[in-house]
C-alpha cells in the first residue's frame, strides 16, 4: 500500500476552522472505518485525536473532529488555537500483511 | 497510567545490529497487540511491525522484512525487536505502540537509531 495523501501544510487564524484531507484508496480509506489521527508535537511523541473516523479519545478536545467520504477521510479543528499548531498525520487500516499505511503529515500553523 | 519506555537506540555502522526493547506497564498488556513504528529525520511516521497479543499473528513492513524479528514476553510485560543488517535508510526514532482498535492507543517516548559509518 502506498502512503496516504495529505496536503503537506495548511494555515488558519485562530478562532477559525480548518480542515485537513487525508486520500487513500478502495483497499485501505475507502474499504474500512479505521482511520485514526495523530497530533505530532517537535521532538514529541504522536498523540490519537480521533480513531474509527469518527471517535474521539476521553481527554481530546470535541475542537476537533473526523469524516469520510469514500476514499478521502478529513479532520476539521474548529475554534484555531495557538497549540493546535503541529503536524497531522492520518492512519488507515490496510488488512493484509501490511496492515497499516500512514499519511505524509501535515503542518498546521495558527497565523 | 499507561507507560511505554523504550531503550537499546544508539550509533551503528551499515550492516551492524541492534536490539530496542520497549518496557510496557500499567495495562493489562498480554491483552494487546503491540508495534514498532519509525520516524526518519524530519520525515513522516511509518509502520515497521505488528505483533498480536500472544505473538501467534506478526507482519512486517516491506522495507524491513528478513531484517527485522518481532517478539514479546507477556510475563516480563516487554517488546523487543531485533534489527539486523542494518542500512542508512534505518536512522529514525523508533517507536513503541499499543494498539487499541486499530489504532495506536499508546506511544512510547521514541529511541533514536543512526546506522552511519
Amino acid at each position: 500500500h502506498s502512503a496516504l495523501t495529505q496536503p503537506a501544510s495548511v494555515s488558519g487564524s485562530p478562532g477559525q476552522s480548518i480542515t485537513i484531507s487525508c486520500t487513500g484508496t478502495s483497499g485501505d480509506v475507502g474499504d474500512y472505518n479505521l482511520v485514526s489521527w495523530y497530533q505530532q508535537y517537535p521532538g514529541k511523541a504522536p498523540k490519537v485525536m480521533i480513531y474509527e473516523v469518527t471517535k474521539r479519545p476521553s481527554g481530546v478536545s470535541n475542537r476537533f473532529s473526523g469524516s469520510k467520504s469514500g476514499n478521502t477521510a478529513s479532520l476539521t479543528v474548529s475554534g484555531l488555537q495557538a497549540a493546535d499548531e503541529a503536524e497531522y498525520y492520518c492512519c488507515s487500516y490496510a488488512g493484509g500483511h501490511s496492515p497499516w499505511v500512514f499519511g505524509g503529515g501535515t503542518k498546521l500553523t495558527v497565523l | 497510567q499507561v507507560q511505554l519506555v523504550e531503550s537499546g537506540g544508539g550509533l551503528v555502522k551499515p550492516g551492524g545490529s541492534l536490539r530496542l526493547s520497549c518496557a510496557a506497564s500499567g495495562f493489562s498488556f498480554s491483552d494487546h497487540y503491540m508495534s514498532w513504528i519509525r520516524q526518519a529525520p524530519a520525515q513522516g511516521l511509518e509502520w515497521v511491525s505488528y505483533i498480536d497479543s500472544n505473538g501467534g499473528t506478526i507482519y512486517y513492513a516491506d522495507s524491513v522484512k528478513g531484517r527485522f524479528t518481532i517478539s514479546r514476553d507477556n510475563a516480563k510485560n516487554s517488546l523487543s525487536l531485533q534489527m539486523n543488517s542494518l542500512r542508512a535508510e534505518d536512522t529514525a526514532v523508533y517507536y513503541c505502540a499499543m494498539l487499541s482498535n486499530h489504532h495506536v492507543g499508546q506511544w512510547g517516548q521514541g529511541t533514536p537509531v543512526t546506522v552511519s559509518s
